[in-house]
């Protein structure tokens, strides 16, 4: 597609479930970002893969939170016994490789967790 | 560690009138700048950037801003504001000396209201 693309746009959970968020980048961009945004803040980092590997996943909050990228495109956010704290927007982007381009954002995945 | 700084929640202006939002940065080195706008329900959308070069950079929908080093600012401004600027505006830094990689650290956002 043209532009980087999540999967559900909106997600409705149970406390203590599972769920898995999905983005498809923009086809060529070997940097992907997951972003998580609470209402009234701005997006806050949560990792970073340069292909297939996780460059930096310091913005994690936690092990419950994990996300892969086996084939250097398409990613998954997994997010294991999801708490009411984790219900926020969800956004990926994407970038090529050269550092001095801008990030290309999805609408983002509305996760609510009741 | 990078930071950015957007001092006002909520700009008011006028339409027609000229239009500032606010941001400040720090990071260790020489930044990469960004602005980003998001409407209701949407996506971030990229307006501009500053990498290096000229000072004044020019972006989408007729919006600019100035990289000042000595203030570490990268204020956003329009000449003339219209109704549909109204939205959610971010500023956002890269530290390029931050080991190789590209975490982009954003603001907490300014809320734009163009008053018809």
């Amino acid at each position: 597609g043209a532009g980087v693309s999540q999967t559900p746009s909106n997600k409705v959970t149970e406390k203590g479930k599972y769920v898995e968020l999905r983005c498809d980048p923009i086809s060529g961009h070997t940097a992907l970002y997951w972003y998580r945004q609470s209402l009234g803040q701005g997006p806050e980092f949560l990792i970073y893969f340069q292909g297939t590997g996780a460059a930096d996943d310091s913005g994690l909050p936690n092990d419950r939170f994990f996300a892969v990228r086996p084939e250097g495109s398409v990613s998954t956010l997994k997010i294991q016994r999801t708490e009411r704290g984790d219900s926020a927007v969800y956004l990926c982007a994407s970038s090529p490789s050269d550092r001095n381009t801008e990030a290309f954002f999805g609408q983002g995945t509305r996760l609510t967790v009741v | 560690a990078q930071s950015v700084a957007q001092p006002e929640d909520q700009v008011n202006v006028a339409e027609g009138n000229p239009l500032t939002v606010k941001c400040t940065y720090s990071v260790s080195g020489n930044p990469y700048l960004f602005w980003y706008v998001q409407y209701p329900n949407r996506g971030l959308q990229f307006l501009l950037k500053y990498i290096t070069g000229d000072n004044l950079v020019k972006g989408s929908y007729g919006f600019e801003a100035e990289f000042n080093k000595s203030q570490t600012s990268f204020h956003l401004k329009k000449p003339s504001a219209l109704v549909s600027d109204s939205a959610l505006y971010f500023c956002a830094v890269r530290d390029p000396n931050s080991g190789g990689y590209q975490k982009v650290t954003f603001g907490t956002g300014t809320k734009l209201q163009v008053i018809p």
